[in-house]
């Protein structure tokens, strides 16, 4: 079974440019993270879904972060202007709701000029 | 809030040395503990985990125990090798069913041959 799908896996954009950042979990697991992580601030949570649903995102830095969940099998986080301070390596993880093991992505590192 | 606290790293050892990271944890309540892995260039995988007080989580090795009273968790191994070379992140998931996990800053650790 694949494990979870990240794409791009590097990312190097100017600032002020758009940044999508891609995921496909593991297929039956329902519940979805995107963490992000710095040298500065170590791994941080941004976000997660159950069901397609976020439920907490109170780990997102601010209104130029968003993410979606469309449906069970795809989610996005968008980035929308970028900033040189968002270069980070994000990681998306999945799960089965109630079961604590997180499985990560290979994550996408983010280089913002 | 929940938190972990790791040791400071990087630790350097030689092959067949004896490891102990150190983890301790503030948390309302019985968190389940774990203990994730990230070789170079990879996303976390769960290295181990215990679920209650006095539980030992074991894998490729590695041991660690869930210590109600110090709330502690470190994790050990008694020969090391190049291969263990990675970063380990002690992390806690919050009681109450809740998918979240609550991660340390990671500890960097460099086996020599």
């Amino acid at each position: 079974d694949a494990g979870v799908i990240q794409s791009p896996r590097h990312e190097v954009t100017e600032m002020g440019q758009e940044v999508t950042l891609r995921c496909k979990p593991i297929s039956g697991h329902n519940s979805l993270f995107w963490y992000r992580q710095t040298m500065m601030r170590g791994l941080e949570l941004l976000i997660y879904f159950n069901n397609n649903v976020p439920i907490d995102d109170s780990g997102m830095p601010e209104d130029r972060f968003s993410a979606k969940m469309p449906n069970a099998s795809f989610s996005t986080l968008k980035i929308q202007p970028s900033e040189p301070r968002d270069s980070a390596v994000y990681f998306c993880a999945s799960s089965r709701v109630g079961d604590n093991e997180q499985f990560f992505g290979p994550g996408t590192r983010l280089t913002v000029l | 809030g929940d938190s972990v606290t790791q040791m400071e790293g990087p630790v350097t050892l030689s092959e067949e040395a004896f490891l102990t990271i150190n983890c301790t944890y503030t948390a309302t309540g019985y968190p389940s503990l774990f203990w994730y892995v990230q070789y170079p260039g990879e996303g976390l995988q769960l290295l181990l985990k215990a679920t209650k007080a006095d539980d030992k989580g074991s894998n490729k090795g590695f041991e660690a125990t869930y210590r109600k009273e110090t709330t502690s968790f470190h994790l050990e191994k008694g020969s090391v090798q190049v291969s263990d070379s990675a970063v380990y992140f002690c992390a806690l998931s919050e009681q109450g069913g809740s998918e979240k996990l609550v991660f340390g800053k990671g500890t960097k650790l460099t086996v020599n041959p």
